[in-house]
């Protein structure tokens, strides 16, 4: 099965530092969402991207937060100034549609700590 | 709002036993449920889902769930658990008019004792 992959696995940055998370979307994916999870919560809908926009976000994704597809590959979430509270497990997904039945192929996840 | 409640954040069974994890949602809308499994190391993966369709949904490695309205739930069964089934599992909603996100739980850790 087709796989959505992410870079680093590990990321250790210090607070107030600007980290920027890769992922691979599958190659005839249209959509693409970014998830988190803080140790011991739930895992938390951050943002969702389609044709270069923003297509929705969370409370969550405050103006430190930043999405890109700098390229046809790539979609990245750039954290631009880091807080101890953004230490979590960054999952980013996939999709062909919209379509909220539709399945969501999830990376490994990246785990952001923040010192 | 949606959310869903999973109950007990581990669980341990038996090698052959009834596998049953928890999942109870709220929605104030006809809800779209899933199952997620998370082996370690790995990412998300879609175990099953209910899209109202059938109330009973068989999905991936012997799992199934069904969608109960009168009771808001959506637990998940495997009648004998094996050992590779140990993994964190996700139960998830959401709505069936577009709205894309889901909602997550907080997970269920199941161990499988030999």
């Amino acid at each position: 099965e087709p796989e959505v992959t992410q870079t680093p696995s590990h990321q250790v940055t210090q607070m107030g530092q600007e980290v920027i998370l890769r992922c691979v979307p599958i190659s005839n994916h249209l959509y693409f969402y970014w998830y988190r999870q803080i140790l011991g919560q739930k895992v938390e809908f951050l943002v969702s991207f389609y044709n270069n926009e923003i297509s929705e976000k969370s409370e969550i994704f405050d103006d430190q937060f930043s999405v890109e597809r700098p390229d046809g590959s790539n979609f990245t979430l750039k954290i631009r100034s880091t807080k101890l509270e953004d230490s979590a497990m960054y999952f980013c997904a996939s999709r062909v549609t919209r379509g909220s039945g539709e399945k969501l192929f999830f990376g490994s996840g990246t785990q952001l700590s923040v010192l | 709002a949606q959310s869903v409640t999973q109950l007990g954040s581990h669980v341990s069974v038996s090698e052959g036993a009834l596998v049953l994890l928890r999942c109870n949602y709220s929605s104030s809308v006809p809800p779209y449920l899933f199952w997620y499994v998370q082996y370690p190391n790995q990412g998300l993966q879609l175990l099953l889902k209910y899209t109202s369709a059938a109330t009973l949904v068989k999905g991936i490695n012997g799992f199934e769930a069904e969608f109960k309205k009168s009771e808001t739930s959506f637990h998940l069964t495997k009648p004998s658990a094996h050992m590779s089934d140990a993994a964190e599992y996700f139960c998830a909603v959401s709505d069936n008019f577009g709205n894309e996100k889901l909602t997550f739980g907080t997970g269920t850790r199941l161990t499988i004792i030999p």
